[in-house]
């Protein structure tokens, strides 16, 4: 069965530093790819997705995610973190023709110290 | 503008008790989807659908069950509530494109609490 794996279930960091949250999945087949964000108390939202095309996709708020296919990741990073950053990460996987549905990561919560 | 929401926003229920959670979207979207997501775990897909009267199982839907009547609505039953059902509970949408698939839009969440 298909998965993704979050490495980091906790990362903490001060404001400035940068970031990058790894993610891989396991489908050799044609996949599309997210990044979720759940800011305390909040529902999901979408940060970025992949469906073609360049594999180093820009999404909201100044993050970026680049898929490695030979790699099977899409690791999500920001150059600098602010403090609003704190939230927690998704990271989700649909195979291809598999109509809507996603295979999430188990999540890796972001902490920013101001 | 087009949303998603869920009722209640905050359940206390007795193990036994049948609960209904409500799922409304008013994307028109044909796909429907229930998660919960407990410390840990992430979300784990409960129910899908993908338009009316089509229903399906994901990884937990032991002890849930769903109904698709129209489009915009998947509400999701707990037929007797357990103490392991605590948790909270989001619906999300999607729409539906040949080969590919749209982002899922989540609603603001339910938390249930089963004692």
């Amino acid at each position: 069965a298909q998965s993704v794996s979050q490495h980091n279930h906790h990362v903490i960091l001060s404001e400035a530093a940068s970031l990058e949250l790894g993610c891989n999945y396991s489908y050799g087949g044609t996949v599309n790819l997210f990044w979720y964000v759940q800011y305390p108390g909040q529902h999901l939202q979408l940060l970025l997705k992949y469906f073609s095309g360049d594999p180093l996709v820009k999404g909201i708020k100044g993050f970026e995610a680049e898929f490695i296919k030979s790699k099977f990741s899409f690791n999500l990073r920001k150059p600098s973190v602010q403090w609003s950053d704190t939230a927690e990460y998704f990271c989700a996987v649909n195979v291809w023709g598999s109509q809507g549905n996603l295979i999430f990561g188990k999540g890796t919560k972001l902490s920013v110290k101001p | 503008d087009a949303e998603i929401t869920q009722s209640p926003r905050h359940k206390i229920t007795e193990t036994g008790r049948q609960v209904t959670l409500a799922c409304h979207q008013t994307w028109n979207h044909n796909n429907m989807f229930w998660y919960r997501q407990d410390l840990g775990h992430g979300l784990r897909l409960i129910h899908y659908s993908y338009g009316v009267h089509d229903t399906n199982k994901g990884e937990v839907s032991d002890g849930y069950s769903v109904s698709r009547s129209n489009t915009e609505d998947l509400p999701l039953t707990l037929e007797s509530a357990a103490s392991s059902q605590t948790s909270v509970y989001f619906c999300a949408s999607s729409g539906r494109e040949t080969g590919r698939t749209n982002e899922q839009f989540f609603g603001p969440g339910t938390r249930l609490t089963v004692l």
